[in-house]
C-alpha cells in the first residue's frame, strides 16, 4: 500500500504567476482535502474533493482552484500569486465512508512566491 | 462552527519526564478529536483520535488522549519523554463521521522540545 505522495517537494514563484502542486492519494482512498500551513501556524482547510466532486471549501478566494481525477489524484492550482501564499501546502487523502475523518497527509509542497 | 485552542505554542520537558500537551476545543455537535505529529520538513501524521467510544484514547509512540466533555478538553500525554518525541504536535476537530469529515479545523500547533 503506497503513502500519500506531493509533487513537487519544492517551488519558487513570482508574485502574480501560477502555480500547479499534485497530490497522489493512498491506495484506495476517494476523498482528497488541500491545507495551507504558513509558517509557524496549523493547516487550514482550503478544500476537499470526493469522487472528482468539490465537496466544501475554506476561507479561500477563488483564484484557489482544484481538480481531482478519475485514479484520485488531484491537483491544486493558484492564479495570481501573492506574497501571503508563500507556504506549505499538504494533502491528505482518506475513505469516503465513516472513517473518512482519518485522513493520511504527504510531505507537503513547500512554495515560496517572491 | 468549530476551533481548537491549544495552549502553550512550545513546551520543554526532560528525558524521561511527563509530557501534557494541552488543547481545548470548540463544537456546536459531538466532536470528532484528533493529535498529529510533524517532524521538521514532513506532512503530519495521526498519533491518534477520539470518535466518541472510549473517552481514553491510546495512540502510536506511547501517547493517549482523554476526552473530557465537561471541560472541553482534549489533552495529550506521554508518561516518560524520549528524546525523538521532539516535534511539532497539532490538536483538531472535525464535527462529522461522513465524507465531509475532511474539514478539520486544527490548532496552530505545540512544539515540544526534550532536554537530555
Amino acid at each position: 500500500e503506497t503513502g500519500v505522495t506531493q509533487s513537487p517537494t519544492h517551488l519558487i514563484k513570482t508574485r502574480g504567476q501560477q502555480v500547479t502542486l499534485r497530490c497522489s492519494s493512498q491506495s484506495g482512498h476517494n476523498t482528497v482535502s488541500w491545507y495551507q500551513q504558513a509558517l509557524g501556524q496549523g493547516p487550514q482547510f482550503i478544500f476537499q474533493y470526493y469522487r472528482e466532486e468539490e465537496n466544501g471549501r475554506g476561507n479561500f478566494p477563488p483564484r484557489f482552484s482544484g481538480l481531482q481525477f478519475p485514479n484520485y489524484s488531484s491537483e491544486l492550482n493558484v492564479n495570481a500569486l501573492e506574497l501571503d501564499d508563500s507556504a506549505l501546502y499538504l494533502c491528505a487523502s482518506s475513505l469516503g465512508d465513516e472513517r473518512s475523518y482519518e485522513q493520511y497527509f504527504g510531505p507537503g509542497t513547500r512554495l515560496t512566491v517572491t | 462552527a468549530q476551533s481548537v485552542t491549544q495552549l502553550g505554542s512550545h513546551v520543554s520537558v526532560s528525558e524521561g519526564a511527563l509530557v501534557l500537551l494541552r488543547c481545548n476545543y470548540s463544537s456546536s455537535v459531538p466532536p470528532y478529536l484528533f493529535w498529529y505529529v510533524q517532524y521538521p520538513n514532513q506532512g503530519l501524521q495521526l498519533l491518534l483520535k477520539y470518535t466518541s467510544a472510549a473517552t481514553l484514547v491510546k495512540g502510536i509512540n506511547g501517547f493517549e488522549a482523554e476526552f473530557k466533555k465537561s471541560e472541553t478538553s482534549f489533552h495529550l500525554t506521554k508518561p516518560s519523554a524520549h528524546m525523538s518525541d521532539a516535534a511539532e504536535y497539532f490538536c483538531a476537530v472535525s464535527d462529522s463521521p461522513n465524507p465531509n469529515a475532511g474539514k478539520s479545523t486544527f490548532g496552530d500547533g505545540t512544539t515540544l522540545t526534550v532536554k537530555p
